[in-house]
C-alpha cells in the first residue's frame, strides 16, 4: 500500500511555456502533499506544502506565482511550472501523507527546459 | 516494478544506544542509494552510496552497500535525542525515461533520554 505515482515522469519544453506535473496518490487519501525540488549533491528543499481544499503554503524564496500548486482533491496535487527557464531544470518529487503524517514519496519528475 | 523496503518501521532505544536501519531494494538499472534523515521539514542529505563494501562515515553515521545482496545499512552510534527523525532510504535507477528515485516506507526513530 501506500503509493504515490507521478506524472511525467520526464518532460522537455521550450523556455517561455508552462509545464504541468501530477502527483496521485493510489491507495490512500492524502490530506497534504509535499513538492520538492532536488538539487546538486542530492539534497532535497521543499518547495511547498498543499492541504486538500485549500492554499497551499510555500516556502520561503519560491515564488507562488511561478509554481502554482493545486490540490483538488484527496488523492491528485499538480505542480505547474509557469513560463519555464532554463534555471528551472530539475527534478521535482512529490510526496504524500494521510491524517497519521508518514510521509510517502512519488519516484520524480525530471523537468528539462530547453 | 522498482521497490525499496526499510526495517524495521519504527524503534524506540534509550541514548547512547547503537542502532542499524536497514534498507533492501529491487530496481532495474541501479545507479545509486542515498540516506536522507527527515525531521519536520524536507528530508536531509546523509550519504550516497554507488559502490558496494565501501563504508561512508560521517561523525556518528556510517553506512554501507552490499550490491551483490542488494541491501544498505545506516548504522547510528551512541545515539543521542537529536538523532530522533524518519530515516529514508532512496534509490536512483535509471530506466526509458529517464533517472527516477524509489523511496522506502523509512524507519521512524525515537531516542529516548
Amino acid at each position: 500500500g501506500a503509493v504515490v505515482s507521478q506524472h511525467p515522469s520526464r518532460v522537455i519544453c521550450k523556455s517561455g511555456t508552462s509545464v504541468k506535473i501530477e502527483c496521485r496518490s493510489l491507495d490512500f487519501q492524502a490530506t497534504t502533499m509535499f513538492w520538492y525540488r532536488q538539487f546538486p549533491k542530492q539534497s532535497l528543499m521543499l518547495m511547498a506544502t498543499s492541504n486538500e481544499g485549500s492554499k497551499a503554503t510555500y516556502e520561503q524564496g519560491v515564488e507562488k506565482d511561478k509554481f502554482l500548486i493545486n490540490h483538488a482533491s484527496l488523492t491528485l496535487s499538480t505542480l505547474t511550472v509557469t513560463s519555464a527557464h532554463p534555471e528551472d531544470s530539475s527534478f521535482y518529487i512529490c510526496s504524500a501523507s494521510s491524517v497519521y503524517y508518514e510521509q510517502y514519496f512519488g519516484p520524480g519528475t525530471r523537468l528539462t527546459v530547453t | 516494478e522498482d521497490k525499496v523496503v526499510q526495517s524495521p518501521l519504527s524503534l524506540v532505544v534509550h541514548e547512547g544506544d547503537t542502532v542499524t536501519l536497514n534498507c533492501s531494494y529491487e530496481v532495474t538499472n541501479f545507479r545509486s542509494l542515498l540516506w536522507y534523515k527527515q525531521e519536520k521539514k524536507a528530508p536531509t542529505f546523509l550519504f550516497m552510496l554507488t559502490s558496494s563494501g565501501i563504508e561512508k562515515k560521517s561523525g556518528r553515521l556510517s553506512s554501507i552497500l552490499d550490491k551483490k545482496e542488494l541491501f544498505s545499512i545506516l548504522n547510528i552510534t551512541a545515539t543521542q535525542t537529536g538523532d530522533s527523525a524518519v530515516y529514508l532510504c532512496a534509490v536512483a535507477s535509471a530506466n526509458n525515461a529517464g533517472n527516477m528515485l524509489t523511496f522506502g516506507g523509512g524507519t521512524r526513530l525515537m531516542v529516548k533520554p
